[in-house]
């Protein structure tokens, strides 16, 4: 199975400013990962596809890059709404798997 | 607008069963790739089962596999789940897709606990 990895586990940024996690897979797998935004009490909402596509109506301040076993998600100035959770998700092996998620906290 | 809704959640003794429910609309879900993710309490997501749009082809995570099963007919998909245990208290969401999960329900709450 492969196991995704966060880092870190929680990122402390002012609002303005860039946030940057990163996500490691124990193995490669390719550019078939997902990004997921979640808000306390919501569920999960996908915000990146193939590792760098933004879904359907998702702003440009949010990229994603990487490939491989190596992954960035990239928020750039930084608005009150993004301070949430993030989980990367691997779906090119069976069984998918999410990483441990990273909390983006208000400095 | 596309909606997932899940029902069927609740309190339930170790060893119980419940059948979980996720009707969706706003698409075709019969003829979509549909999934259960959990999330215990306070912890990450954790991907529990996925259905093919023919229903040929099921997979389950180790966690549950011999104890739930994952069905659909034309307007709902379900999650049966047997045995219960305490680490199955989790936040169930039905989630669409093969690949990316693109739309979520807002998830149903099971509780395993005497």
């Amino acid at each position: 199975e492969i196991v995704m990895t966060q880092s870190p586990a929680t990122l402390s940024v002012s609002p303005g400013e860039r946030a940057t996690l990163s996500c490691r897979a124990s193995q490669s797998v390719r550019s078939n990962v997902a990004w997921y935004q979640q808000k306390p009490g919501q569920a999960p909402r996908l915000l990146i596809y193939g590792a760098l596509t933004r879904a359907t109506d998702i702003p440009a301040r949010f990229s994603g890059s990487g490939s491989g076993t190596e992954f960035t998600l990239t928020i750039n100035s930084l608005q009150s709404e993004d301070f949430a959770v993030y989980y990367c998700h691997q779906y090119n092996n069976w069984p998918p798997a999410f990483g441990g998620g990273t909390k983006v906290e208000i400095e | 607008e596309v909606q997932l809704v899940e029902s069927g959640g609740g309190l339930v003794q170790p060893g119980g069963s419940l059948r979980l429910s996720c009707a969706g609309s706003g698409f075709t879900l019969v003829t979509s790739s549909m999934n259960w993710v959990r999330q215990a309490p306070g912890k990450g997501l954790e991907w529990v089962s996925y259905i093919s749009p023919s229903s040929s082809t099921t997979y389950y995570a180790d966690s549950v596999k011999g104890r739930f099963t994952i069905s659909r007919d034309k307007n709902s998909l379900y999650l049966q789940m047997n045995s219960l245990r305490a680490e199955d208290t989790a936040v169930y969401y039905c989630a669409r897709g093969r690949g990316d999960f693109d739309f979520w329900g807002q998830g149903t709450l099971v509780t395993v606990s005497s």
